[in-house]
């Protein structure tokens, strides 16, 4: 069965700060690893990693995956109060359910 | 664009009462997946669609869940004879290609069973 642990579960940390998240995963055929931002409704799309080694970067937000020891990281770096949500951690591959296979998340707080 | 549109935002029912939850894909999309949140816990994939065809239900529990994806029409997932354990934030997504990533949730309907 594929499974996502994400790390740590919650954080609380101050505006201006970085934060890395932490991801690790075991599947079958394993194909992509996605990351989300789930505020009160639906979550929203971040990135899609499917190379190892390979940053991908969105204004303060940045991801890198390792398929060597199966796992990745986000970060954001000068955090915003705007920045406070869930973040999911999610991967696809070509064993088991043809879905995405979630993590709990982790629940991060920024405080002003 | 209009995105994934999922309906009812909310939805109160009765113990033993049927449950009905729609989801209207994006345009262009035509894989549809359900997922369920219960509180404190990640997203769990229940049922995979295509337009007329069930492609993976494998985490849809077994006794009093369904969901179709007809022709026509949204996507439907139907929960017969609810119970409080159903209680839960049920989201929709869909991708224009299975298993490519590009996947849009909706908004979710938060069920709740009294």
């Amino acid at each position: 069965e594929d499974k996502v642990v994400q790390s740590p579960l919650s954080l609380v940390v101050h505006e201006g700060d970085t934060v890395t998240l932490n991801c690790s995963y075991e599947v079958t055929n394993f194909r992509s690893l996605l990351w989300y931002k789930q505020e009160k409704k639906a979550p929203t799309f971040l990135f899609m990693l499917t190379s190892s080694g390979i940053e991908k970067k969105s204004g303060r937000l940045s991801s890198i995956l390792d398929k060597k020891e199966l796992f990745s990281i986000l970060n954001i770096t000068a955090t915003q109060t705007g920045d406070s949500a869930v973040y999911l951690c999610a991967v696809t591959s070509g064993g088991g359910a043809d879905g995405l296979t979630f993590g709990k998340g982790t629940h991060l707080i920024i405080q002003p | 664009n209009a995105g994934v549109m999922q309906n009812p935002r909310h939805l109160v029912r009765r113990r033993g009462q049927e449950a009905r939850l729609r989801c209207s894909p994006m345009k262009g999309h035509s894989h549809v997946y359900w997922y369920r949140q219960l509180p404190e816990e990640g997203l769990k994939f229940m049922v995979y669609l295509q337009k007329e065809n069930i492609i993976d239900e494998s985490g849809m529990p077994k006794e009093r869940f369904s969901a179709e994806f007809p022709k026509e029409g949204p996507s439907i997932l139907r929960i017969q004879q609810v119970v409080r354990g159903d209680s839960a934030a049920y989201f929709c997504a869909s991708s224009p290609v299975s298993g490519e990533g590009g996947y849009t949730f909706g908004s979710g309907t938060r069920l709740t069973v009294v």
